[in-house]
């Protein structure tokens, strides 16, 4: 599975849009994009995925560039309960089941 | 709907001891995974079941050992516990196959383990 790079931390205030980047350089032709997020202490919740295509789903937007190498993230109007870590992954949609995690982005939103 | 439900919650062990933590979802899935988390760090992959019968190491498996016990169960034991093992345990699932694996993840809420 492909390396991915995020900002450690980031903030945003409360009701406006919340972009979180991701570098993910090496990403194969059939390797999906994942975002999940971790709110403090709990399991973490699927968010998005993606291929090829920007996503929109209730929850968020993912915005995807033409040569697949980094995406963002886009929460539209962030409330205090979108404080969270989020991950980014790239994986394969076959082969190995394995699903890695890496530090993720700590997401802040302030009132 | 249940989901993924770890037991225990919480536990405390002393160095040596050993314990198994339970996991078991409810959603016909296939794939299952333990992870463990420490403070500040993110999730690392400890071992996982693509399908029953079949366990693999993820990235981080020593002190540690699997069990699928059937497809809705997959169980984590610790033989002799270490203060290095003091974590958060994650067990997820999904419905991933060795062939189509483009599925969302769903976790248990964790098991916090204390090992004096």
């Amino acid at each position: 599975d492909a390396k991915t790079t995020q900002p450690p931390s980031m903030d945003c205030a409360e009701g406006r849009a919340a972009n979180l980047p991701c570098n993910h350089s090496t990403i194969s032709g059939n390797e999906y994009v994942y975002w999940y997020r971790q709110i403090h202490s709990q399991g973490p919740q699927y968010i998005i995925h993606g291929l090829k295509n920007n996503e929109t789903n209730e929850m968020a937007s993912l915005i995807i560039t033409e040569d697949r190498k980094s995406s963002t993230l886009i929460l539209p109007h962030a409330t205090l309960r979108d404080t969270a870590v989020y991950y980014c992954i790239v994986r394969v949609a076959h082969l190995s089941s394995r699903l890695t995690f890496g530090e993720g982005t700590q997401l802040t939103v302030n009132p | 709907n249940a989901g993924v439900t770890q037991t225990p919650k919480f536990q405390v062990l002393k160095t040596g001891q050993s314990m198994t933590l339970q996991c078991a979802q409810d959603m016909n899935h296939n794939s299952m995974y333990w992870y463990r988390q420490d403070p500040g760090m993110g999730l690392r992959l400890i071992y996982y079941s693509a399908s029953e019968g079949t366990t693999d190491k993820g990235e981080v498996p020593n002190g540690y050992n699997v069990s699928r016990l059937n497809k809705r169960e997959f169980s984590l034991r610790l033989e002799s516990a270490a203060p290095s093992q003091t974590s958060v345990y994650f067990c997820a699932s999904r419905t991933g196959r060795l062939i189509y694996m483009n599925t969302e993840a769903f976790f248990g809420q964790g098991t916090r383990l204390t090992v004096v």
